[in-house]
């Protein structure tokens, strides 16, 4: 059964802190990674995908990295606007179109 | 280019009550999906449709149907609403190929 995992489950940062999420996954041979950002009361975001370890995507002071177990996303001096909840997802390998996701980071950016 | 929509925004049901929810999109897109968000356990596919006429069953599908009559539209339904139905409700799309999953703003319902 397709598994993952987010930490932490809330994070709080001053502006200009930066910081890491982690999401760890067990899948079955794995097609894509997702990275998503919900805010409070609307549906997710798309930021990222990734599909194989070592790869790394980036916008604007959001960086997404992927290894054989986990990925990270990297937050570079943050600004409050960046709060929300970040979502990670996997599809494997043979599942016709089955995302399985994270139960979320709350990230909370202070002035 | 409004993206996804869903109606309606809000809705609270009596169990045993039934309700259908509409999703568009207007991006073309081949495949679209119906999930469920509740607090702690993240997004949970209910069905999916990978083309008109066609629909399959996801992770959690017990209590619900769909139809998919025309590429634009995905309906879910609820034939007899239960209070674990009570949750968030959000369609998605996507392109053939990729899988990068574009959503709605979701449709909050409580079942009473």
């Amino acid at each position: 059964e397709d598994q993952v995992t987010q930490s932490p489950e809330a994070l709080r940062l001053q502006e200009g802190e930066s910081s890491s999420l982690n999401c760890s996954y067990t899948v079955s041979g794995l097609r894509g990674l997702f990275w998503y950002r919900q805010d409070p009361g609307k549906g997710p975001e798309f930021l990222f995908t990734l599909y194989s370890a070592g790869e790394e995507k980036e916008k604007e002071r959001l960086k997404a990295t992927l290894t054989k177990k986990e990925s990270f996303l990297h937050i570079t001096a943050p600004k409050p606007e960046d709060s929300a909840t970040y979502l990670c997802a996997v599809q494997a390998s043979g599942s016709a179109r089955q995302l399985t996701f994270g139960s979320g980071t709350q990230l909370t950016v202070l002035p | 280019n409004a993206g996804v929509t869903q109606t309606p925004k809000f809705r609270v049901l009596k169990t045993g009550q039934s309700m259908t929810l509409l999703c568009a999109q207007d991006m073309n897109h081949e495949y679209m999906y119906w999930y469920r968000q509740d607090p702690g356990m993240g997004l949970r596919l209910i069905h999916y449709s990978v083309g008109e006429g066609t629909t399959a069953k996801g992770e959690v599908p017990d209590g619900y149907n769909v139809s998919r009559l025309k590429k634009q539209n995905f309906l879910l339904g609820l034939e007899s609403a239960a209070p674990s139905q009570t949750s968030v409700y959000f369609c998605a799309s996507s392109r053939a190929y990729y899988n990068e999953q574009f959503f709605g703003p979701g449709t909050r319902l409580t079942v009473l």
